[in-house]
């Protein structure tokens, strides 16, 4: 069965960070894109980093570029995002998600940034 | 940055009859558009992909269609567990972006 898992999250201040990680099972994870979707409470989705497959590229949001790293580590079948200077903005349930189109989402971890 | 933009923002619908969601891009996505389902308190699923190709093990009431900027999503006959938010997601090109999401609501 394909798995996705995700962990890392909890409450922390603004201007702190956190590293969220995916546990990916059930697939060859070195042959998929990866992806970090994120939803604030109430609101919609959207998509934060991705990582691609070919040749490793990142891409990121406006929102996050330069704050977050996405990264992946194929021999733990592992996907990581590494957020740095949180803003209240960034609260939200982070999902890590299989290729493009999302073709499998985990169930989500949330991120709340607070005071 | 495509901006996707979905409407209606909600949508009534009485069980049994059907529904049609659009969603339109900035700029011509060609067919790489994407419709995900979210019910409350779980994951989005992906429903189509390629504009009109269904995901695995999603029944034939859900439909796609279009290309370019204007796309469409139609439930045939709805039934109570199509009661949900639907997305609608542009992966043509990075970032891929996804509409604000049309919430279809029991009538």
């Amino acid at each position: 069965e394909v798995q996705l898992v995700e962990s890392g999250g909890g409450l922390v201040q603004p201007g702190r960070s956190l590293r969220l990680a995916c546990a990916a099972s059930g697939f060859t994870f070195s042959t998929y894109a990866m992806n970090w979707v994120r939803q604030a409470p109430g609101k919609g989705l959207e998509w934060v980093a991705g990582v691609s497959v070919s040749d490793g590229s990142t891409y990121y949001a406006v929102s996050v570029k330069g704050r977050f790293t996405i990264s992946r580590d194929n021999s733990k079948n592992t996907l990581y995002l590494q957020m740095n200077s949180l803003r209240v903005e960034d609260t939200a349930l982070y999902y890590c998600a299989r290729s493009l189109p999302l073709i499998t989402w985990g169930q989500g971890t949330l991120v709340t940034v607070s005071s | 940055e495509k901006v996707m933009t979905q409407s209606p923002a909600t949508l009534s619908v009485s069980p049994g009859e059907g529904a049609t969601l659009s969603c339109r891009a900035s700029q011509s996505v060609n067919n790489n558009l994407a419709w995900y389902q979210q019910k409350p308190g779980q994951a989005p699923r992906l429903l189509i992909h390629t504009a009109s190709t269904r995901a695995t093990g999603i029944p034939v009431r859900f439909s796609g269609s279009g290309s370019g900027t204007k796309f469409t999503l139609t439930i045939s006959s709805l039934q109570s567990e199509d009661f949900a938010v639907y997305y609608c997601q542009q992966y043509n090109n990075w970032p891929p972006t996804f509409g604000q999401g049309t919430k279809v609501e029991i009538k």
